[in-house]
Order: C-alpha cells, then sequence, then structure tokens
C-alpha cells in the first residue's frame, strides 16, 4: 500500500523568500502524485500533479515540483513566496491502478512572515 | 460550473442524534469521494462512489456510517448516532473519469462537524 511523509509540520518562511516543501513516498511501482493547497476553511485546490514523462513539474501560483525516483521524493518549491500563500499543503499519491484512491500526508502548514 | 457543492457548511450537534451531509459533485464527473479530516489522523478517504454505485467502503470508520447516492447530482454521509469523536471537517470531491489521465479529484468547501 502507498504512503506519504511530509516530514515538516509547520514551516515559517519570510515574504519574498525561497521555499521547498518536503514530500516523501512509499510505492512499488510509479505513482502518481499530487500536491494540494487548503487555505483556512476552504477546501482542497490541487497545485500540481505528476503522472510520468518530465520530472520537473509546473502548476499554478508559480508553484513547482521534482519528482527524484531514487530518493522517493516529490518536494514543492516556489522562488519567492507570497504572503497570500499562507496555507495548509498536502501531499498525496494514487497508485498507477487509477486515482480514484489517494492516499495524504499529514500536511504541512506555512507561515509566511512579513 | 459551481464547482462541488457541500451543505451544510457548518453543523453542531449534541451525541446521539442523528447527522446528514449533503453533496453535489460537478456534473459530468462519474465519481465521487467522501473524506474526513481530523487533527489526529488527517485526510483520510471514508468512501467513494462510480457511477452512483460504491465501490469501496473500507474506510467507513463504523457501521453508525453510512453514504448512498440516489442519483448523479447527489450524495449523502450519515451519521447516527453520532458521537463527540466524529467532529472534523467532512469532504465531497468528485473525479471526472480515471480514463483520463489528466484528471483529477476536485474538492468541495466540507462541512465542520461540532458533536457535543
Amino acid at each position: 500500500a502507498q504512503s506519504v511523509t511530509q516530514p515538516d509540520i509547520h514551516i515559517t518562511v519570510s515574504e519574498g523568500a525561497s521555499l521547498e516543501l518536503r514530500c516523501n513516498y512509499s510505492y512499488g511501482a510509479t505513482p502518481y502524485l499530487f500536491w494540494y493547497v487548503q487555505s483556512p476553511g476552504q477546501g482542497l485546490q490541487l497545485l500540481l500533479k505528476y503522472f510520468s514523462g518530465d520530472t520537473l513539474v509546473q502548476g499554478i501560483k508559480g508553484f513547482e515540483a521534482e519528482f527524484k525516483r531514487s530518493q522517493s521524493s516529490f518536494n514543492l518549491r516556489k522562488p519567492s513566496v507570497h504572503w497570500s500563500d499562507a496555507a495548509e499543503y498536502f501531499c498525496a499519491v494514487g497508485a498507477n491502478t487509477g486515482f480514484q484512491k489517494l492516499v495524504f500526508g499529514t500536511g504541512t502548514r506555512l507561515l509566511v512572515s512579513p | 460550473d459551481a464547482g462541488v457543492i457541500q451543505s451544510p457548511r457548518h453543523e453542531v450537534t449534541e451525541m446521539g442524534q442523528e447527522v446528514t451531509l449533503r453533496c453535489k459533485p460537478i456534473s459530468g464527473h462519474d465519481y465521487l469521494f467522501w473524506y474526513r479530516q481530523t487533527m489526529m489522523r488527517g485526510l483520510e478517504l471514508l468512501i467513494y462512489f462510480n457511477n452512483n454505485v460504491p465501490i469501496d467502503d473500507s474506510g467507513m470508520p463504523e457501521d453508525r456510517f453510512s453514504a448512498k447516492m440516489p442519483n448523479a447530482s447527489f450524495s449523502t454521509l450519515k451519521i447516527q448516532p453520532s458521537e463527540p469523536r466524529d467532529s472534523a471537517v467532512y469532504f465531497c470531491a468528485s473525479l471526472q473519469d480515471v480514463a483520463t489521465l489528466t484528471d483529477t479529484q476536485y474538492f468541495g468547501p466540507g462541512t465542520r462537524l461540532t458533536v457535543l
């Protein structure tokens, strides 16, 4: 069965600084990988996803993520953080039999300081 | 499209009462998912439907929980009787078609349930 680990519960970044959120997955085959963002009181919004091909994936709001099979990682990055990026970020993995069943990490809460 | 619609947004009830959460998926989506989010357990899949048929309910915590999808545009998640440990945010999500490899799940805004 697949699993996801997000080792950082909270991260604080200064506005304008770069950001990297870590995600490690466990799955025997090539996974489908996702990053979602959840603003307070809101549902989850998809930032980006990886199915195959180019391991560097571009998403919305200036985010990107890189799939590294050798490290079983799918870290999320943004070169310059804006105050509006403060939210909770979830990494998820789906089996390659389909993405009906997603397993989510426990999330990383991003705080942006002025 | 209005996206996935959930109601109510907030529900406060007393232990032992029946609670019904409602979801309207995005029109044309074949799959519907119910998730529960708590601080302790994170986001968990409870059940999902394909073309109104329950496919996997292995995440439903116990018999007090039941879910139905009488038609393509409506689903309910019912808890009877409710207990304080059911307090959580319940999300509904829909997905168009898994054969479309670029598709993804779209989430509703959630229902925050508090059981006193």
